[in-house]
């Protein structure tokens, strides 16, 4: 069955410093990757998606398959980037069931 | 346009009641996804719809069942609640195939 782990339950960063939210996942086809967010009081909402390959709010965050990793990285954290920060996957055929990884809460520290 | 509402917001039930939960996708969305988060089991996935079909079904037993309307709105129902069953129960909605999902804001249950 598919997994998502997310070994850090928190991460705490100074402002400026570079941040690296882990995500492992376990899927023996090709899955669909994902990093969604939530800030404080709002809703959940899609951060980037690996098939876009793009850069969201200054992170982005690549699939290895040999590693079967995408962590989200961001160079130079901001204060406004605390938030909790889930990785998930979707699986060939599986419409849209996103299977979760148990989430990361970023705090970044002025 | 609106996004994903969801109805009521908080709910408070006592075990062996049933609860049903509405979910309104944005204009134009066809598939409706349930999630259940607690803070153990995190986020975990009900079942999804399609044009009124049931796509896909998480591992929850059966007294989580859903439906779709017409207009793409959705329920799902829980019978026989359980002190379990107290979670933030979150819908999402996309155009159908795969593309970004928009999740609501989430009802509150609480089972006493």
């Amino acid at each position: 069955a598919q997994r998502v782990t997310q070994p850090e339950k928190l991460l705490s960063v100074f402002k400026g410093a570079p941040v690296e939210l882990k995500c492992n996942y376990s899927y023996s086809g090709s899955p669909e990757l994902f990093w969604y967010v939530q800030y404080s009081r709002q809703r959940l909402q899609l951060l980037l998606r690996h098939i876009s390959r793009e850069s969201i709010k200054g992170f982005t965050a690549d699939l290895n398959k040999g590693e079967t990793s995408f962590h989200l990285k961001k160079p130079f954290a901001q204060e406004e980037d605390s938030a909790m920060y889930y990785c998930a996957l979707k699986y060939n055929n599986a419409g849209n069931m996103l299977t979760f990884g148990g989430g990361t809460r970023l705090m970044v520290k002025p | 346009k609106a996004g994903v509402t969801q109805t009521p917001r908080y709910l408070i039930k006592t075990r062996g009641q049933q609860v049903t939960l509405s979910c309104s996708p944005i204009s134009g969305h066809r598939s409706v996804s349930w999630y259940q988060q607690t803070p153990g089991q995190g986020l975990q996935f009900l079942f999804e719809y399609f044009s009124e079909t049931q796509r896909n079904k998480g591992n929850f037993p059966g007294r989580f069942s859903g439906r779709q309307f017409s207009n793409s709105r959705s329920e799902m129902n829980v019978s026989t609640l359980e002190l379990g069953d107290s979670a933030l129960y979150l819908c999402a909605s996309s155009l159908g195939g795969s593309e970004t999902q928009y999740f609501g804001p989430g009802t509150r249950l609480l089972v006493l």
